[in-house]
């Protein structure tokens, strides 16, 4: 069966360093996502992507906060330079065209020091 | 805007009991909502959606959920519970156009009783 993949599992950076986030989307699909969990909240939405470009973001994602579809099967999340806040599980989702469920990845845990 | 309140962030039933977790919802257009569960150190799977079709929606591994507009809830039920179901459960709602983001609620851990 299909499946979102994120890389890596779990990532630990200084403070003010850039971090890439990648995910690999399920290959027919065209919407993409990014959503982040810091622990013990709930899932929030960051940005969602079609067509490649930004289709809506939150206020979370600021000017520290990029996506890009480099390829056609990879989309990655970066953070310029992180922030101890940052600290959280960011989860990839992908949607298919006239589709209303998005399937998520495995999530990358962040953790910023 | 849309909004989820989930009731209870915290539910313990025991083993073979029924399962319900409550999860109420805003949306100034029509809604999809969905029910997501999350295992320990996995993503989220999703257990069933409502797009407007049937209000009554069947999901995985036994669970169902029931739309009612009128009280504006989508709350998860299960006849039976199993020690497999301890998890963590998020409500989440969409609008029925556009990029379709989730927004989630709180979340709900479900502990099973043996």
């Amino acid at each position: 069966e299909p499946e979102v993949t994120q890389t890596p599992s779990h990532q630990v950076t200084q403070m003010g360093q850039e971090v890439i986030l990648r995910c690999v989307p399920i290959s027919n699909h065209l919407y993409f996502y990014w959503y982040r969990q810091i622990l013990g909240q709930k899932v929030e939405f960051l940005v969602s992507f079609y067509n490649n470009e930004i289709s809506e973001k939150s206020e979370i994602f600021d000017d520290q906060f990029s996506v890009e579809r480099p390829d056609g099967s990879n989309f990655t999340l970066k953070i310029r330079s992180t922030k101890l806040e940052d600290s959280a599980m960011y989860f990839c989702a992908s949607r298919a065209l006239r589709a209303s469920e998005q399937f998520f990845g495995p999530g990358t845990r962040l953790t910023v020091l | 805007a849309q909004s989820v309140t989930q009731l209870g962030s915290h539910v313990s039933v025991s083993e073979g009991a029924l399962v319900l977790l409550r999860c109420n919802y805003s949306s100034s257009v029509p809604p999809y909502l969905f029910w997501y569960v999350q295992y320990p150190n996995q993503g989220l799977q999703l257990l069933l959606k409502y797009t407007s079709a049937a209000t009554l929606v069947k999901g995985i591994n036994g669970f169902e959920a029931e739309f009612k507009k009128s009280e504006t809830s989508f709350h998860l039920t299960k006849p039976s519970a199993h020690m497999s179901d301890a998890a963590e459960y998020f409500c989440a709602v969409s609008a029925n156009f556009g990029n379709e983001k989730l927004t989630f609620g709180t979340g709900t851990r479900l502990t099973i009783i043996p």
